[in-house]
């Protein structure tokens, strides 16, 4: 049984680029949520996609933007990169809604760096 | 003020003892409680979820939840130096419209062997 895979697993990209990072789900799973980790932080959500919509957003301005798509697959896109942007971006899978016991289950993560 | 709090650490134990790492969060209407563990440049693992007040244990974990003090923990029994990395505390609040996860800074341990 897959778990959830993410790619790239590295990333360096410029201030001003854009960046399209790629996850998909575990086996069984149709919710998809993204995390941004910065060093020494906890994760923070970005949003939640669920039948292809976004369900639920943090606090993250409109430069980060996603999709899901009908194999549940999902992919995050950042604009304009800032150096600020260099994080561990995380992808998690769970199965929407199953009452208040839903698990996420994390990624390996992609490694952005922002020069 | 922060809704996830969690002392960064590191915490320190020798080999054998127990480790008690605690959170506390800060909204009430959360209801799902979850302790992941994290290896350095590695992502978050989960070890243990709960959802109703009291212990809840799995091998060598476990979780405690207290919801009227807005208190989670988790005990490690016999740790070893494997155990050593970030244990994230994380809270849901379930809502038709989504299900975030707000976690704590996480809390560093060390195992001395």
């Amino acid at each position: 049984d897959a778990g959830v895979t993410q790619s790239p697993t590295h990333l360096i990209k410029t201030r001003g680029q854009q960046v399209t990072l790629r996850c998909s789900p575990k086996s069984g799973h149709d919710t998809v949520s993204w995390y941004q980790q910065a060093l020494g932080q906890g994760p923070q959500f970005i949003f939640q996609y669920y039948e292809e919509e976004e369900r639920q957003r943090g606090n993250f301005p409109d430069r980060f933007s996603g999709h899901q798509f009908p194999n549940y697959s999902s992919e995050l896109n950042v604009n304009a990169l800032l150096l600020g942007d260099s994080a561990l971006y995380l992808c998690a899978s769970s199965s929407f809604p199953q009452g208040g016991g839903d698990t996420q289950y994390f990624g390996p993560g992609t490694r952005l760096t922002v020069l | 003020q922060k809704e996830v709090e969690q002392n960064s650490g590191p915490l320190s134990v020798p080999e054998g003892a127990i480790a008690s790492l605690n959170c506390t969060y800060s909204d009430r209407v959360s209801q799902s409680f979850f302790w992941y563990r994290q290896y350095s440049g590695k992502s978050p693992e989960l070890i243990m979820s709960i959802y109703s007040n009291g212990d809840k244990e799995d091998g060598r974990f476990t979780a405690q939840l207290n919801k009227a003090s807005q208190y989670v923990s988790l005990l490690i029994r016999d740790s070893q130096p494997s155990d050593s990395a970030t244990y994230l505390c994380a809270v849901k609040e379930k809502k038709s419209s989504g299900d975030k996860l707000t976690f704590g800074t996480g809390t560093r341990l060390a195992v001395r062997p």
